[in-house]
């Protein structure tokens, strides 16, 4: 079975521009979360969505937003790119509440 | 709220060695329980999760671990280390209900498994 995928792998931007990461969800899973991880650093809870709603949003500026599609796959965005949100974004699915299972991440380097 | 301490940010321990990876947790409703794993440049594998069943939890690649309430503990244990064991340990905990979901990290702990 697939796992969680994302898309792209690597990114590198510069300040001020604008990213979209993309997220696949495991099959049959209706919920996907984000997270950061910046370097040594344990991931930080971006958002959560469910079934096509907003369920949480963690401590970040509304520069971040995310939706999700009736798929079930997800997109995150950032806008007005600052060298900080370099980092590790990682993706999670989830079948109710018993485990979240990641994918590989989009490391994005922001000039 | 809830946070989650891991005490050791490396530890090493001996190629077949006993290797205890600690994690205090504090949480104001009934927790769920996870640890993951990190390699290098990859995202994370869930290892082994408590959600209020048995105490002690078995996972992958030989690892366990045990809920401990009264120390709000669960340490990460494995008998004999390999080689392979190399890499970063984060212990996360969640609430155990709908709207509790989000995963709340620790800050890792980096093993290294000495030849």
């Amino acid at each position: 079975d697939a796992g969680v995928t994302q898309s792209p792998t690597h990114l590198i931007k510069t300040r001020g521009q604008h990213v979209t990461l993309r997220c696949s969800p495991i099959s049959g899973h209706k919920s996907v979360s984000w997270y950061q991880q910046v370097l040594g650093q344990g991931p930080q809870f971006i958002f959560q969505y469910y079934e096509k709603e907003e369920r949480g949003r963690g401590n970040f500026p509304d520069r971040f937003s995310a939706r999700q599609f009736p798929n079930y796959s997800s997109e995150l965005n950032v806008n007005a790119l600052l060298l900080g949100d370099s980092a590790l974004y990682l993706c999670a699915s989830s079948f109710g509440l018993e485990a979240q299972y990641f994918g590989p991440g989009t490391r994005l380097t922001v000039l | 709220a809830q946070s989650v301490t891991q005490l050791g940010s490396h530890v090493s321990v001996s190629e077949g060695a006993l290797v205890l990876l600690r994690c205090n947790y504090s949480s104001s409703v009934p927790p769920y329980l996870f640890w993951y794993v990190q390699y290098p440049n990859q995202g994370l594998q869930l290892l082994l999760k408590y959600t209020s069943a048995a105490t002690l939890v078995k996972g992958i690649n030989g690892f366990e671990a045990e809920f401990k309430k009264s120390e709000t503990s669960f340490h990460l244990t494995k008998h004999s280390a390999h080689m392979s064991d190399a890499a970063e340990y984060f212990c996360a905990v969640s609430g155990a209900n709908f709207g509790n979901e989000k995963l709340t990290f620790g800050t890792g702990t980096r093993l290294t498994i000495i030849p």
